[in-house]
């Protein structure tokens, strides 16, 4: 069983629509959850990173934590074109492991004018 | 915003000879920085971690001897591929991290993609 599992996808939206991203993962010392947004060939960017249960939202994108479950997600609000990417779920532990970072294996997301 | 380079972002060479991929960061020093793999539609897979001044800690499965880092500066980390084989044709992607909030923060390059022929 992988550490960190994501739907790969592909995903193929209407612009505008409202799109949901998921991962789950296993190893419950996972303290921080990030959201990253890679571009075809392109190194990934961090969207959004939290460290607790819960919603954090920025713009048109919330993230939701749920340790109990062990269940993150990504909403996107009006999806635009621009958002076409590749969506990589990532987590990390505190303490000694420092920055080391868990990937998903990435959900492709198509948002189709 | 943070910055980090690699160089070159291209590179395809023939089967036995060795590449080096370099990764800056530019406008701030990097105490650990990390290098990852990623083959098409696949995770990135974190290979070594790699702390300035010291030998680099490399994940399970991953050939020390085949790729060698070098982490000489705050700056500056280098990842060679000894005797390259097509199959370690892929997306070399690396990171460098900061230290903000208690947590280590990872700023990613643009990725290096290396093809063996």
């Amino acid at each position: 069983q992988k550490e960190v599992e994501q739907d790969p996808g592909p995903l193929s939206v209407p612009e505008g629509a409202i799109v949901s991203l998921n991962c789950t993962y296993s190893n419950s010392a996972f303290q921080y959850f990030m959201w990253y947004r890679q571009y075809s060939r392109k190194g990934p960017e961090l969207l959004m990173y939290t460290y607790s249960s819960g919603n954090k939202e920025d713009g048109r994108f919330t993230a939701q934590v749920d340790k109990s479950s062990k269940y993150i997600s990504l909403f996107i609000r009006d999806s635009q074109p621009s958002d076409s990417a590749t969506y990589l779920c990532a987590m990390s532990f505190l303490g000694n492991q420092g920055g080391k970072l868990i990937f998903g294996q990435g959900t492709e997301l198509s948002v189709k004018p | 915003g943070a910055v980090v380079s690699q160089h070159p972002s291209w590179v395809i060479c023939k089967s036995g000879t060795s590449v080096k991929i370099e990764c800056r960061s530019l406008d701030f020093q990097a105490t650990t920085m990390f290098w990852y793999r990623q083959f098409p539609k696949q995770s990135l897979m974190l290979m070594a971690t790699s702390n300035e001044g010291s030998k680099a800690t490399y994940e399970q499965g991953v050939e020390k001897d085949k790729f060698l880092i070098n982490h000489a500066s705050l700056t500056l980390s280098t990842l060679t591929v000894t005797s390259a084989h097509p199959e370690d044709s892929s997306f070399y992607i690396c990171s460098a991290a900061a230290l903000l909030d208690s947590y280590n923060e990872q700023f990613f390059g643009p990725g290096t993609r290396l093809t063996v022929l």
